[in-house]
């Protein structure tokens, strides 16, 4: 069974302020999800990620193999990003699942 | 492009009930996974269809079931209730699985009571 870490759990910033979630996982991979979720619920999913670097506007995710790791890096943060922010590791082709982290709790305040 | 419609959107029901959820995934997605989170466990993976076969199941009780129609539309089903089972639901869709991403669904609030 992987085991997913992040960290920080909760993170808050000023406006402005680069951010960066860091997640963990314990066995190989086919793809890694950075989520995001607002109060309320509802799930947006951000990035994809089986190798190297994404970029979507201000935010970008990178991903090592070797170490097992990702990052989710916030540039120029605003307080509409305030949501809580989760990693996700998946086998692929159904085999498994999603296996979630904890998530990060992230306010940025104006 | 319609997104993933889970109804309804909030359900109060009374413990040793049973509920069954629905989900409608984007159009053309063939698989549709469901999730279960809460405050202690987090999001947790409870089952996952394509083309009306389920593929995978978490580890939860045989409580929980599902099934996949063969428009994708997808329904779970909770019997016999229990105060724990207080949750949010959600379902995601996919064009194949895990290899080419995931659109969630709102998620439907769950209160047993």
């Amino acid at each position: 069974k992987n085991e997913v870490e992040q960290s920080p759990q909760n993170l808050t910033a000023q406006e402005g302020e680069f951010i960066t979630i860091n997640c963990s996982y314990s066995v190989g991979i086919s793809a890694l999800h950075w989520l995001q979720q607002h109060p309320g619920g509802g799930i947006v999913s951000l990035f994809m990620l089986s190798s190297g670097k994404k970029k979507h506007g201000r935010l970008i995710a990178t991903i090592n193999i070797q170490e097992k790791h990702s990052s989710l890096h916030i540039t120029a943060s605003h307080p509409r990003d305030s949501a809580v922010y989760i990693c996700a590791v998946g086998l692929g082709g159904g085999a498994d699942g999603l296996t979630f982290g904890k998530g990060t709790h992230l306010i940025i305040q104006p | 492009k319609a997104g993933v419609t889970q109804t309804p959107r909030y359900l109060i029901k009374t413990r040793g009930q049973q509920v069954t959820l629905s989900c409608s995934p984007i159009s053309g997605h063939r698989s549709v996974s469901w999730y279960q989170q809460t405050p202690g466990q987090g999001l947790q993976f409870l089952f996952e269809y394509f083309s009306e076969t389920q593929r995978n199941k978490g580890n939860f009780p045989g409580r929980f079931s599902g099934r996949q129609f063969s428009n994708s539309r997808s329904e779970m089903n909770v019997s016999t209730l229990e105060l724990g089972d207080s949750a949010l639901y959600l379902c995601a869709s996919s064009l194949l699985g895990d290899s080419v991403g995931y659109t969630f669904g709102s998620g439907t609030r769950l209160t047993v009571v």
